[in-house]
């Protein structure tokens, strides 16, 4: 499996913007990029996915690099309550709805 | 709509025993899939089940087996539980077998403890 890797841990002022970088320098033509989150005692919960462009819903914006080799979630403006692990995972189109999980990056974010 | 459910929430087992752990998905999803979550593996992924069918394994042990029903509901079951079974164990449902671009959404988990 592709793999990916992020920051162990990263902090942020509330309501100021978030970018969370991940690497994915094998990722592979079929791999979607997707991130996760898991805030403290939940089971982890969707945030976004992407596969070559840039993609923005209701709570965050992914920018994906030209040549998909590394990409940045983005808070714009965080709140204590965006306070979780944040996962990158790259998910094959070909490999059912498996998502490997990596250490993920612990976002804190100070008021 | 009603999310993933889980039960029961917490468990204590003792070694040796065997423990078999539910999960209803979400009503229309028919792919379950289940994780191991501990402080020093993390989340590790342990099968998924389609339309009653095994598609994806992890790697564990024979112990840790699964089964889906007619109405997409599922059970896991760990036969001979070990200390390193104390876990949070979480159910994901997803529309659709997946290519890639479709969401999965988790339970609240089951905490698993093995005395």
């Amino acid at each position: 499996d592709a793999k990916t890797t992020q920051p162990n841990s990263m902090e942020s002022n509330e309501e100021e913007p978030v970018h969370l970088p991940c690497n994915h320098s094998t990722i592979s033509g079929t791999d979607y990029i997707h991130w996760y989150r898991q805030l403290p005692s939940q089971g982890p919960e969707y945030v976004i996915h992407g596969l070559t462009s840039n993609v923005n819903n209701r709570m965050a914006s992914l920018a994906i690099a030209e040549d998909r080799k590394s990409s940045t979630l983005i808070l714009h403006r965080a709140t204590l309550r965006d306070a979780a692990v944040y996962y990158c995972i790259l998910r094959d189109r070909n490999a059912g709805n498996m998502l490997t999980f990596g250490g993920g990056t612990r976002l804190m974010v100070k008021p | 709509k009603a999310g993933v459910t889980q039960t029961p929430r917490y468990l204590i087992k003792t070694r040796g025993q065997q423990v078999t752990l539910s999960c209803s998905p979400i009503s229309g999803h028919r792919s379950v899939s289940w994780y191991q979550q501990t402080p020093g593996q993390g989340l590790q992924f342990l099968f998924e089940y389609f339309s009653e069918t095994q598609r994806n394994k992890g790697n564990f042990p024979g112990r840790f087996s699964g089964r889906q029903f007619s109405n997409s509901r599922s059970e896991m079951n760990v036969s001979t539980l070990e200390l390193g079974d104390s876990a949070l164990y979480l159910c994901a449902s997803s529309l659709e077998s997946g290519r890639g671009n479709t969401e999965a959404f988790f339970g609240q988990g089951t905490r698993l403890t093995v005395v």
